[in-house]
């Protein structure tokens, strides 16, 4: 079986903070880990994921599997950070599970 | 084109009615989805058609049927639904494969269904 947790629902945090979202997951084989972002009002769409080892919009997520964790971090968050993200994990199957969302909100 | 569309954007039916949701993807895509997602919760996985062959069905209550007519079209049939089947339902697609993050979904913009 495969799970992802994502243990904050809201995360409020100010202009120019750091911010991490958390992501844990559960699954024994090798897993794909992807984090999806919805902003208000527009549709969810890939923020990143694990093999590209990128940075989007400043924000960048490394695979610790001795944690089996995904963890989302930004080192100075921006208003228009300010959405839902979701966690996903693909793991035996190219289906993915999605956690239960973090809604970041930064304060001006 | 890599965007999925959906219609309508909006939906408000009674339950005695019968109404279709529509979705559109050229991509070339072989994996189609139906999500179900009610106000700051997660997408819920409805139904997976990979290769327009049905391959996962959670579950979902009859009065919601898929359809797949082909590669690039995926329905989801509604009939005599409930006052709690109001939600926004998500269609995504991707390639049905694992490995080297293939299997990223492109999700629609959603079609918002009220039941009344």
């Amino acid at each position: 079986a495969q799970r992802v947790t994502q243990p904050e629902k809201l995360l409020s945090v100010f202009k120019g903070a750091p911010v991490e979202l958390k992501c844990n997951y559960s699954y024994s084989g090798s897993p794909e880990l992807f984090w999806y972002v919805q902003y208000s009002r527009q549709r969810l769409q890939l923020l990143l994921r694990h093999i590209s080892r990128e940075s989007i919009k400043g924000f960048t997520a490394d695979l610790n599997k001795g944690e089996t964790s995904f963890h989302l971090k930004k080192p100075f968050a921006q208003e228009e950070d300010s959405a839902m993200y979701y966690c996903a994990l693909s793991g035996g199957s190219y289906i993915p599970t999605f956690g239960r969302g973090t809604s970041l909100i930064v304060h001006p | 084109d890599t965007e999925v569309t959906q219609t309508p954007k909006h939906l408000v039916m009674g339950m005695t009615n019968k109404k279709s949701l529509k979705c559109e993807q050229h991509m070339g895509h072989r994996a189609m989805y139906w999500y179900k997602q009610k106000a700051k919760k997660p997408p819920e996985l409805m139904f997976v058609y990979s290769y327009e062959k049905l391959s996962i069905n959670e579950s979902v209550p009859s009065r919601f049927s898929p359809e797949c007519p082909n590669s690039s079209l995926l329905n989801l049939h509604l009939h005599a639904l409930q006052p709690e089947d109001s939600a926004l339902y998500l269609c995504a697609s991707s390639h049905p494969v694992r490995g080297d993050g293939a299997n990223v979904l492109t999700f629609g913009a959603g079609s918002r269904l009220t039941v009344l």
